[in-house]
């Protein structure tokens, strides 16, 4: 069975430095791999995803993150964060092709920004 | 919809009694999921139907737990005798199409609260 991995539950940064919430996946076949975003009381939102091609993914709000086969990792960043990037950030992976979006997600990481 | 609406936001009930949550997902959206979050886990997958075949309902964590969407448009997730245990955010997620290819993203609703006294 799949799972993912994150170590930092929270992450505290202040308002325009870098961050780099971690995520490490277990699985021993190919894999799609996602970060979604929860902002309170709202629903997960994709901020980018990885299926195939180029290891950096660029995705909404400025965030990237960067696929490393070698190290089973899909760690998420942003060069500098703003307040309104509060929020909790969920790593997920699924099966393809027919994997689709069954995700497995991994416990999330709590980004808070401060001024 | 403009979004994936979720009914009710929040429900408490006593253990042993049954629940009904709804799940009116985007129009248009071929594929439905139902995921469950516990306080501080991820998401964890339940059961998703393209069109109104449940396709998997591996998720599901024994056989109180059922889900319908007959005219594939809404889904219910039912939870029978309920427990203390079921109590969690309920998650309902769609997607334009089947498969979760390149262009495809799940968008979800805010969840369905459910609190089990």
């Amino acid at each position: 069975a799949q799972s993912v991995t994150q170590l930092d539950s929270q992450v505290p940064v202040f308002e325009e430095a870098p961050v780099e919430l971690r995520c490490n996946y277990s699985s021993s076949v190919s894999v799609y791999l996602f970060w979604y975003v929860q902002y309170p009381n709202q629903g997960l939102q994709l901020l980018l995803k990885y299926l195939s091609g180029s290891t950096l993914v660029k995705g909404i709000n400025g965030f990237e993150a960067e696929f490393n086969k070698s190290q089973t990792s899909f760690h998420l960043r942003k060069p500098s964060v703003h307040i309104s990037d509060t929020a909790e950030y969920f790593c997920a992976v699924s099966d393809p092709p027919g994997g689709g979006n069954k995700l497995t997600f991994g416990t999330g990481t709590q980004l808070k920004v401060e001024l | 919809g403009a979004g994936v609406s979720q009914s009710p936001r929040y429900k408490v009930t006593k253990r042993g009694q049954d629940v009904a949550l709804r799940c009116d997902p985007i129009s248009g959206h071929v594929s439905l999921y139902w995921y469950r979050q516990a306080l501080g886990q991820g998401p964890e997958f339940l059961t998703y139907f393209n069109y109104e075949a449940q396709q998997d309902k591996s998720g599901l964590p024994n056989d109180r737990f059922s889900a319908e969407r007959p005219e594939g448009s809404i889904s219910t997730l039912t939870i029978q005798r309920t427990e203390q245990r079921d109590s969690a955010m309920y998650r309902c997620a769609s997607s334009l199409g089947t498969g979760g290819g390149r262009n495809e993203k799940l968008f979800f609703g805010s969840g369905t609260q459910l609190s089990v006294l």
